[in-house]
């Protein structure tokens, strides 16, 4: 199994360019999460999703959209890129709530480093 | 809305030293996650607390929760150098919200000097 892959793993963007940011796993798992990870701080969550075609607002919502098309796949779009997106990009998958710790547990992707100028 | 506040935020420490790491947030939730995180590198897992009183140990790591006093710590037993890492608490606030909103502390960025 892969994992959790993400797709670019480098990018540089000027002010006002879009891109899309690819997340796929392969663990069958019913939740998926966006976060950002600025220098010296903690992950903030962008977007999560809940299940194929379901998507939701986490704490830094703004700026970005996503999709979650297929259960395996989960896509952060930036439409006007600007600099204060300057940041690593992670994306997380879970198999999701059923009682036991372990179905809470998160697994990370490698992470996708952006760039705006 | 939800806070999480880990402590210290930097910890340089002697192999074979013990210490602990503090993580407080601010409102109901009874899902703790601790991670990993190498430089330059992603998020590994290493527990998920479920419960109130809830112990769990892996190697040199000890984590547990108090949820009434929303409190999670981390204890590092006998310190070794490949230990050293930036360590991460988080909580969700499903319980709270009916939603899987989550939320990081700054982490603890620990170096296990010889």
């Amino acid at each position: 199994n892969a994992g959790v892959t993400q797709t670019p793993k480098f990018r540089v963007l000027k002010t006002g360019q879009s891109m899309t940011l690819l997340c796929a796993q392969d663990m069958n798992h019913e939740y998926m999460y966006w976060y950002r990870q600025d220098p010296g701080m903690g992950l903030r969550l962008i977007h999560y999703s809940v299940g194929e075609g379901t998507t939701a607002k986490g704490e830094v919502p703004d700026g970005y959209n996503v999709s979650r098309l297929k259960k395996q796949n989960f896509l952060l779009g930036l439409e006007s890129a600007a600099p204060s997106q300057t940041s690593v990009y992670f994306c997380a998958s879970s198999y999701g709530g059923s009682g036991r710790p372990s179905s809470y547990e998160q697994y990370f992707g490698p992470g996708t480093r952006l760039t705006v100028t | 809305e939800l806070k999480v506040e880990q402590n210290p935020l930097f910890l340089s420490m002697q192999e074979g030293k013990n210490y602990t790491i503090y993580c407080n947030y601010s409102t109901t939730s009874d899902r703790l996650y601790w991670y990993r995180q190498d430089p330059g590198k992603s998020l590994e897992s290493l527990f998920v607390l479920l419960s109130n009183g809830a112990v769990k140990q892996e190697g040199r790591l000890m984590a547990s929760l108090d949820t009434k006093a929303r409190l999670s710590t981390l204890h590092i037993t006998a310190a070794v150098h490949d230990l050293s890492a930036t360590y991460f608490c988080a909580v969700d606030t499903n319980f709270l919200y009916n939603n899987n909103d989550m939320r990081f502390g700054a982490g603890t960025r620990l170096t296990v000097k010889p």
